[in-house]
């Protein structure tokens, strides 16, 4: 089955830097590509997500590329600002079979005033 | 518009009763319907997944268990609670024939088996 590897664990940045989430899969078949922000005690919520037929995604600040090659993908958060602080976990499927995510161990991000 | 609810939103059981969450959605048909687990501090856990009534898929063998008994509720019960079942329960969903395979999550149920 799919095997998602999620780096680094923490990340601690200051305010108005960048901050990089890097995902590694190990299934070929794997065509999407989701990313997921998780506030204390809340519910995972989609932030943005990229197909295999594309390379890299834009959606304001945040934005992810996609390597099928070398099997890994990116999350990168531009400006981090306080409200960025949460989890974030990449996931990995692929069209059939039940559409299942399979997810990383998780990246807990704190932007540092 | 489309909706997912679970309940209850917090639950504390103790060791060795049963358990039924129940999950449903609004607004569609036939969507494919997921139960995840999450222990406190860590991630994301497939337990089934259902792409139809009826129809259950198991991914880790414990002594949990899932129905679809209509198309757009999804239980997940127990017999007997243990210790190690405590954690947050996430119902995800997939809306049918939508190529984007796009998981939206429930607000989750808390559970702590005491």
């Amino acid at each position: 089955g799919e095997n998602v590897e999620q780096h680094p664990s923490t990340l601690s940045v200051q305010e108005g830097d960048s901050a990089v989430i890097k995902c590694t899969y190990s299934d070929s078949a794997s065509n999407y590509f989701p990313w997921y922000k998780q506030e204390l005690g809340k519910r995972p919520q989609l932030i943005i997500d990229i197909r295999s037929n594309v390379g890299e995604k834009k959606d304001q600040r945040i934005a992810v590329t996609l390597n099928k090659t070398a099997k890994h993908f990116s999350l990168h958060i531009t400006e981090t600002q306080p409200e960025d602080s949460a989890v974030y976990f990449c996931a990995a499927s692929f069209t059939g079979g039940g559409n299942k995510l399979t997810f990383g161990t998780g990246t807990q991000l704190k932007v540092e005033l | 518009s489309q909706t997912i609810h679970q309940w209850p939103a917090t639950l504390v059981q103790p060791v060795g009763s049963p358990l039924s969450l129940e999950c449903t959605v609004e607004g569609t048909s036939n969507p494919n319907l997921y139960w995840y687990r999450q222990a406190a501090g860590r991630g994301l856990q497939l337990l089934f997944y259902s792409v139809g009534i009826g129809q259950i898929s198991s991914e880790v063998p414990q002594n949990l268990s899932a129905s679809r008994p209509q198309d757009r509720q999804f239980i997940l019960s127990s017999k007997k609670l243990l210790l190690s079942d405590s954690g947050f329960y996430l119902c995800a969903w997939i809306i049918a024939g939508y190529s984007y395979n796009e998981q939206f999550f429930g607000p989750g149920t808390r559970l702590t088996v005491l």
